[in-house]
């Protein structure tokens, strides 16, 4: 069983839905982290939390430490959102490194 | 520079060839990860430097793959005798301590 699970692993939505993507963990953890995943490979950082809740425009992050789990929720979605999100861990025994999810390709469209 | 940058950004080998791949943090990061990410996967852990120091190299699959990061700064990534199994996309990523990482855009590197 992987460290982190996804789900789900693919997504197709329409312009304007609500859209939510899980992540649950196995592992203590000091951070966890969701990440953005173009065609082409580069991957920008969207939020590292450790607890509670995180918003930035569209986009929420939350967390429960104590049930593992994070969830990702975009706002009235945009085709410009299609991607891959991936959740990442910091574990609490690492010496910063991250463990992946296998990520939620996401598509919206028009 | 304004972010990470890595060299180059594709790379095609022969099977048995050597290849080097190189990684330029962001200037002032102490923390330096390589990843690699195989098609349809999620990233996995290589090693990571702690300025010159290679703390980790557990992720490393075998002995072909060496990395090093002599002055503190840019760091290569080195895979000796490639395999087909190695084709994937080499990332890079840097931090300050252990906030936040920011990711190069990777190398691609097919193995024929």
């Amino acid at each position: 069983k992987n460290e982190v699970e996804q789900s789900p692993q693919n997504l197709t939505a329409q312009e304007g839905e609500f859209i939510t993507i899980n992540c649950s963990y196995s592992v203590g953890i000091s951070a966890l982290h969701w990440l953005q995943q173009h065609p082409g490979g580069g991957i920008v950082s969207l939020f590292m939390l450790s607890s509670g809740k995180k918003k930035h425009g569209r986009l929420i992050a939350t967390i429960n430490i104590q049930e593992k789990h994070s969830s990702l929720h975009i706002t009235a979605s945009h085709p410009r959102d299609s991607a891959v999100y991936i959740c990442a861990v910091r574990s609490g025994r690492s010496q910063g490194n991250l463990i992946f999810g296998k990520g939620t390709k996401l598509s919206v469209k028009p | 520079g304004a972010g990470v940058s890595q060299s180059p950004r594709y790379k095609v080998a022969k099977r048995g060839q050597d290849v080097a791949l190189r990684c330029d943090p962001i200037s002032g990061h102490v923390s330096l990860f390589w990843y690699q990410q195989a098609l349809g996967q999620g990233p996995e852990f290589l090693t990571y430097f702690q300025n010159e120091a290679q703390l980790d190299k557990s992720g490393l699959p075998s002995d072909r793959f060496f990395a090093e990061r002599p002055e503190g700064s840019v760091s290569t990534l080195k895979i000796q005798r490639t395999q087909q199994e190695d084709s994937a996309v080499y990332l890079c990523a840097s931090s300050f301590g252990r906030g936040e990482q920011f990711f190069g855009p990777g190398t691609r590197l097919t193995v024929l």
